[in-house]
């Protein structure tokens, strides 16, 4: 089945720092991956995803992420963190067709950007 | 396009009785999707629709829980009866296709809390 594994369920950065935030996937057909955000009671929020071509996929609020198929690895990033961006972050990948490619997502990183 | 709605925002109810949750969903979007978020389990795939039918309810966690889609801009989540390791946040979403290439759209979700 096709999973994923967020490392650290909170990450804590200075404002202006670089954000990275690490999402490695399980799949056993080639994975579409998303990436998305939770602010405080609100619904998720698509940020980015990756289905094919460009490895680096560029998203909302200068969020970007990068396959790397031989690291199975998926990570969130942004160079310089502002405090608009502490929220919840999920990273989440597409079933196979027997699931009819229903999102599978991670726990979760919270992430708290500090002044 | 209002995005998906979802009613109410918080529902409090006593151990045994019925919740009734709605959901609109995106106009033009054929793909539903319920899911239920807890600290422990993170974001659960409940059921899904395609076209108004369902297609894969094996996440639902017992018979108290069912799901309904009338039309193409309604769909309801019922539990029956209510108990309080319910307690959780109903999110619905929906897509145009299965969500694979565009992702979802979720609505802001349903804070239930069972006493």
């Amino acid at each position: 089945a096709q999973s994923v594994t967020q490392l650290g369920s909170h990450v804590s950065v200075s404002e202006g720092a670089l954000v990275l935030l690490r999402c490695n996937y399980s799949s056993s057909v080639p994975p579409y991956l998303f990436w998305y955000v939770q602010y405080p009671n609100q619904g998720l929020q698509l940020l980015l995803k990756y289905t094919t071509g460009a490895t680096l996929v560029k998203g909302i609020n200068g969020f970007e992420a990068e396959f790397k198929k031989s690291e199975t690895s998926f990570h969130l990033t942004k160079p310089s963190a502002h405090m608009s961006d502490a929220a919840e972050y999920f990273c989440a990948v597409s079933g196979n067709s027997n699931s009819g490619y229903a999102l599978n997502f991670g726990k979760g990183t919270s992430l708290l950007v500090t002044p | 396009d209002a995005g998906v709605i979802q009613s109410p925002r918080h529902e409090v109810t006593e151990m045994g009785q019925e919740v009734t949750l709605r959901c609109k969903p995106i106009s033009g979007h054929d793909y539903l999707f319920w899911y239920r978020q807890t600290m422990m389990r993170g974001l659960e795939l409940l059921i899904y629709f395609n076209n108004n039918v369902p297609i894969d309810d094996s996440g639902m966690p017992e018979d108290r829980f069912s799901a309904k889609m009338p039309n193409a801009s309604f769909s309801t989540l019922k539990i029956q009866p209510s108990e309080p390791r319910d307690s959780a946040v109903y999110f619905c979403a929906s897509s145009l296709g299965t969500g694979r290439i565009y992702g979802y759209t979720f609505g802001s979700g349903t804070r239930l809390t069972v006493v």
